[in-house]
């Protein structure tokens, strides 16, 4: 079965830092990797994906994630955060010979300081 | 639509009562998910269909818990017998088809409360 770890439960930082979330996963196989974000009152949203080819993949708002196939890992960063950036993020995972819904981590809720 | 829409938004109900949740997904989407999320935690998957067919249910926690897509659009989740542990938020997703690369948008969810 596959399962999802994210390490930072919570995470405070201040406008312009840099930011880094991290997301592990145990599966065998082939898989596809996802990072959402929930902003408040909202639905999930897709924040950028990995399917295949350049392990490392730029989403919207500024935000990118390297796929490390060695480390079973899959971090978000963005190098400047905002804001309006302040949310509660979910890296996702899914077999990629399948059609299974998607294993969440636990989450990581990240507030901004302005 | 243009989006995933759940009803009802929120759902009070006592316990040892019937409950419907309602998923209407984006126009076009044969792949519809449901998802519950306890608080603290992130979405746990219960149940996909593939256009009117349960194609894999496995996520169910119990015989209580039970989902419907009889025209391959709109999909009920029914729960039998409420108990306060069924006390959630489920979402429902929908993609265009069942296939692992394929995004899945998500509904606001239904905010279920078992009192």
């Amino acid at each position: 079965a596959q399962s999802v770890s994210q390490h930072n439960h919570h995470v405070i930082l201040s406008e312009a830092a840099s930011l880094e979330l991290g997301c592990n996963y145990s599966y065998g196989g082939t898989v596809n990797l996802f990072w959402y974000v929930q902003y408040p009152g909202q639905h999930l949203q897709l924040l950028l994906k990995y399917f295949s080819g350049d392990p490392l993949v730029k989403g919207i708002k500024g935000f990118e994630a390297e796929f490390i196939k060695s480390k079973f890992s899959f971090n978000l960063r963005k190098p400047s955060v905002q804001w309006s950036d302040t949310a509660e993020y979910f890296c996702a995972v899914v077999s990629g010979g399948g059609a299974d819904g998607l294993t969440f981590g636990k989450g990581t809720h990240l507030i901004i300081q302005p | 639509g243009a989006g995933v829409s759940q009803t009802p938004s929120n759902k009070v109900t006592e316990k040892g009562k019937y409950v419907e949740l309602r998923c209407d997904p984006i126009s076009g989407h044969t792949a519809l998910y449901w998802y519950r999320q306890s608080l603290g935690q992130g979405p746990e998957f219960l149940i996909y269909f593939q256009g009117t067919g349960a194609a894999d249910d496995s996520g169910l926690p119990n015989d209580r818990f039970f989902a419907v897509r009889p025209e391959g659009s709109v999909s009920t989740l029914k729960i039998q017998r409420t108990e306060r542990g069924d006390s959630a938020v489920y979402l429902c997703a929908s993609s265009l088809m069942a296939r692992a690369n394929t995004e899945a948008f998500f509904g606001q969810g239904t905010r279920l409360t078992v009192v």
